[in-house]
């Protein structure tokens, strides 16, 4: 058990460019999440899925954000025309179980800088 | 809608004294509650969780937390502050309804050290 990863660990893009992140969760978990943390603040809720499934999505993921989970392992959150406003850490964290909320084990997170 | 409110954004103490971070929740139903670990440039790692059992929860690293319903409070505490507490902290809750694992958290407080 390595852990939950992320890729890339920074990311310097300019505006208006796409970009991707990886997460890859411990493996035996089912439950996968995503948050982003901008300086001073905690980390907001993004999305989260179950298995493949993704069960809730916050209001802060615009349109031009998107999250997917092939196959319940590894998922990607993508963002589309990246905005300054999108500079933040991008944490994804991972869980097992069901029931109540469960520790989420959180990844060293995604820095993304825009230009 | 639940929310965290931790007083204070620095806390600075010295060795060996008493920590004490404050935080305050609003939830409309009995909520589940978390303190989170941040150390630089690494992911949020938790201390402790509340889950409607013992008031008075045990964590890692000589941390505890008491559930006061009628303060609305879960403050965390320890009894001997040691150099490598400097991190900062986060409280967080989650309501655990609607089937999803929603987790709000607070804004942060970070612990000095001084020695």
């Amino acid at each position: 058990d390595t852990g939950v990863s992320q890729n890339p660990r920074h990311k310097i893009t300019k505006r208006g460019q796409n970009v991707t992140f990886r997460c890859d969760p411990i493996s035996e978990h089912n439950r996968l999440y995503w948050y982003r943390q901008t300086l001073g603040q905690g980390p907001e809720f993004l999305t989260y899925f179950q298995n493949e499934a993704q069960l809730e999505k916050s209001r802060l993921l615009s349109d031009r954000f998107s999250a997917e989970r092939p196959k319940g392992s590894f998922s990607t959150l993508e963002i589309q025309r990246t905005e300054q406003g999108d500079s933040a850490m991008y944490l994804c964290a991972s869980s097992l179980g069901s029931g109540g909320p469960q520790e989420q084990y959180f990844g060293p997170g995604t820095r993304l800088t825009v230009t | 809608a639940q929310s965290v409110t931790q007083l204070g954004s620095h806390v600075s103490v010295s060795e060996g004294a008493l920590v004490l971070l404050r935080c305050n929740y609003s939830s409309s139903v009995p909520p589940y509650l978390f303190w989170y670990v941040q150390y630089p440039n690494q992911g949020l790692q938790l201390l402790l969780k509340y889950t409607s059992a013992a008031t008075l929860v045990k964590g890692i690293n000589g941390f505890e937390a008491e559930f006061k319903k009628s303060e609305t409070s879960f403050h965390l505490t320890k009894p001997s502050a040691h150099m490598s507490d400097a991190a900062e902290y986060f409280c967080a809750v989650s309501d655990g309804t609607g089937g999803y694992q929603k987790v709000t958290f607070g804004t942060g407080t970070k612990l000095q050290v001084i020695p």
